[in-house]
Formats: structure tokens, sequence, C-alpha cells
């Protein structure tokens, strides 16, 4: 079945450093990605998306791209802030029989420190 | 916009008691979702319903069953309480089939 694969955290860094938090999939034909945010005692909101191979979503100085041949969606950001201290998670959209389900990562927490 | 509100925000409970969460949906949403997400662990699709109809269901058992109303509200009622039922249940709504789900900020349920 489709799923999603994250790197483990916690990723902790420095303010303004160079964030990679890396996504893999697997799944049948190319589903919608995308990373979702969970700051805490929140429910997750929507971070970016892509639909298709190549696309890049971006959002709030983070971005992605859906790359088809690596099947990876990495989310990147090139200088992070200490209220960029969240869990993000990674998914992808399932559709069977008109029913739409997303399936996420396990998660990784990102600390960053001032 | 109203967002995706959730009562209660804390539940505990004892094992084999019946619990029932509740939800409502983002205005101009029709179609509701819910998902358990364990401590430390991604959102594990529960159940999905759309115009008052259960759409689609994910690996869990019958003792987890909901209810949309008329207003897209929706309702997830657990019976027969497990240990490891403990985790927060987070519902999700969306406008139609594969547009970005808006997340509530879950109820934390305890079983003891």
């Amino acid at each position: 079945g489709n799923s999603v694969t994250q790197m483990e955290g916690p990723v902790t860094l420095s303010e303004e450093a160079f964030l990679t938090i890396n996504c893999t999939y697997t799944a049948t034909g190319y589903p919608s990605l995308f990373w979702y945010v969970q700051y805490p005692g929140e429910g997750l909101q929507l971070l970016l998306k892509a639909t298709k191979a190549d696309d890049k979503g971006s959002n709030k100085g983070f971005e992605a791209t859906y790359r088809k041949e690596t099947t990876s969606f990495h989310l990147e950001k090139g200088s992070v802030q200490v209220s960029d201290s969240a869990v993000y998670f990674c998914a992808l959209i399932e559709a069977t029989s008109g029913t739409y389900k997303y399936i996420f990562g396990t998660g990784t927490r990102l600390k960053v420190l001032a | 916009e109203t967002g995706v509100t959730q009562s209660p925000t804390h539940l505990i409970k004892t094992r084999g008691q019946q619990v029932t969460l509740r939800c409502s949906s983002q205005s101009g949403h029709n179609t509701v979702s819910w998902y358990q997400q364990a401590l430390g662990q991604g959102p594990q699709f529960i159940f999905q319903y759309y115009r008052e109809e259960e759409n689609g269901r994910g690996n869990f058992p019958p003792r987890f069953s909901g209810l949309q109303f008329p207003n897209y509200s929706s309702e997830l009622n657990v019976n027969a309480l497990e240990l490891d039922d403990s985790a927060l249940y987070l519902c999700a709504s969306n406008r139609n089939g594969d547009s970005p789900l808006h997340f509530g900020n879950g109820t934390r349920l305890t079983v003891t």
C-alpha cells in the first residue's frame, strides 16, 4: 500500500540555519503531496502542497518540490526562526472509490534555538 | 470564516466505557474526516463522512462509529474503550474530495 517515510527527529538548529526535512513516498500513480505543521497543543495546519511531478509548493519561506524520479518531497527553508519550532508531517492523498484519505508520515520535530 | 472546532479538548475515561467526541466543520465544507494520532505518531485515518453517509473507512474496528448531521457537524463514538485508544483525535473538514484538509485542535482522550 501507499506510505510516507520521514527522517527521524528531533532536528535542532540555530536561528537562521538552513533546514531540510527529508520525505519519501511509495504510491500507486502520482498522488498530491502535502506538508502539514503542528504547533504545540494545536491541530495540523497545511503548510504547502504540490499536485503533480516537478511542482514546487511554497509558503512562509518553506519550499518542497515533487520529484517523481526519486519519489521525494523534501521540505526546505533557507533561514529558520525560533517560531518555526513545531512538528512537521509529510503526507500524500490516496483516492479509493470516492474516498480521499491522507496518509501521513510519523512527523519530524524541529527545535530552533535563539 | 469559522474554522473546525472540536469538543471537549480533554477527556479521561475508564476502560470499557463509551465516549462521544464532537466536531463542527469549517463553514462551506461538506466532508468530515476523523483521524487518530497516537503519541509521537502521524495521524491515522479512521473514517470519512460526506452528505451524512460514511464514505470510507480505515483499519479501525466497528466499535469506532460516527455520524454526520445535516449542518455537516459530526460525532465520533467509541465503544468498549481500550487502553490503546488513548490518543489525540483530530477532526478535519474540506470542501470536496481532494481539497486540503482543515484540522481542528483535537480532543485528547486518556483511557485508564
